[in-house]
C-alpha cells in the first residue's frame, strides 16, 4: 500500500497568513494526488484533484503543486473558515490511502 | 444539489452483522461510481469500498476484504455496504461518497460528494 506522510501534523497561524502543507507518497504517483479539508462534525471536502485542480467552487485562495512523491497544499490567505484539518489523497493505485491529517489551528 | 444521506449505523456485538445504506440524490446516479470511507473517533479515513458506476467491479483493502460487501441498486439510487464478523476495530463513522469521475471503470480516484456519515459501534 502507498502511504501518505502528512507535514505538520499541526500549526498554529492567524488570519491572513500564508499557509503550507506537505504531503509525501511512499512512491511516485505522478500527479494523482487531491486534497479535503474536514471540520469538526463534518465529512470531508474535496478541495483539489491531481494535484493542482481546483473543485469547482473552492476559493482561489487554494492551490496545489507537487509530482512524483512530494506535494504541497498552499492557502495564500487563511480566512476564519480554513481552521480545519487538510488532509492528502492518492489516487494512483489501489487500495487508496489517505495522509494522517494537518490541523490548522488559530 | 447532490446529496448523500447513510442510515443503518447502530451498535454491534463483535462478530455480528449490519447493512449500512445510502439514498442518493441530484445527480444521475447509475453514471458514477461510489466509495465508503470510514473514521475512527478521533483518527484520520480510512477508504474501505468502492463500486464501479455499473455494479460490474468491487474493490477493498486488504483490512475488510472477505468481511465487507459493496453493492448498489441503480433503480432506487442505493448504495450499500454489508459488514460481516465485525471486530471492535471496525467502530467508525461511514461516509458513503460519490467518485468525482463518471464512468470509471478501474478502482475510483477521489470522492467529491460525502454524506454525513453514520456511526458503528462494535462493542459487547
Amino acid at each position: 500500500d502507498i502511504q501518505m506522510t502528512q507535514s505538520p501534523s499541526s500549526l498554529s497561524a492567524s488570519i491572513g497568513d500564508r499557509v503550507t502543507i506537505t504531503c509525501r507518497a511512499s512512491q511516485s504517483i505522478s500527479n494523482y494526488v487531491n486534497w479535503f479539508r474536514q471540520k469538526p462534525g463534518e465529512a470531508p471536502k474535496l478541495l483539489i484533484y491531481s494535484t493542482s485542480n481546483l473543485q469547482s467552487g473552492v476559493p482561489s485562495r487554494f492551490s496545489g503543486s507537487g509530482s512524483g512523491t512530494d506535494f504541497t497544499l498552499t492557502i495564500s490567505s487563511l480566512q476564519p473558515e480554513d481552521f480545519a484539518t487538510y488532509i492528502c489523497q492518492q489516487s494512483h493505485s489501489n487500495p487508496l490511502t489517505f495522509g494522517g491529517g494537518t490541523k490548522v489551528e488559530i | 444539489q447532490v446529496q448523500l444521506v447513510e442510515s443503518g449505523g447502530r451498535v454491534v456485538q463483535p462478530g455480528g452483522s449490519l447493512t449500512l445504506s445510502c439514498a442518493a440524490s441530484g445527480f444521475r446516479f447509475g453514471d458514477y461510481g461510489m466509495h465508503w470511507v470510514r473514521q475512527a473517533p478521533g483518527q484520520g479515513l480510512q477508504w474501505v469500498a468502492f463500486i464501479r458506476y455499473d455494479g460490474t467491479g468491487e474493490y477493498y483493502p486488504d483490512s475488510v476484504r472477505g468481511r465487507f460487501t459493496i453493492s448498489r441498486d441503480n433503480s432506487r439510487n442505493t448504495v450499500y455496504l454489508q459488514m460481516n464478523s465485525l471486530r471492535p476495530e471496525d467502530t467508525a463513522v461511514y461516509y458513503c461518497a460519490k467518485n468525482r469521475l463518471g464512468r470509471v471503470i478501474t478502482f475510483g480516484s477521489e470522492p467529491d460528494y460525502w454524506g454525513q456519515g453514520t456511526l458503528v459501534t462494535v462493542s459487547s
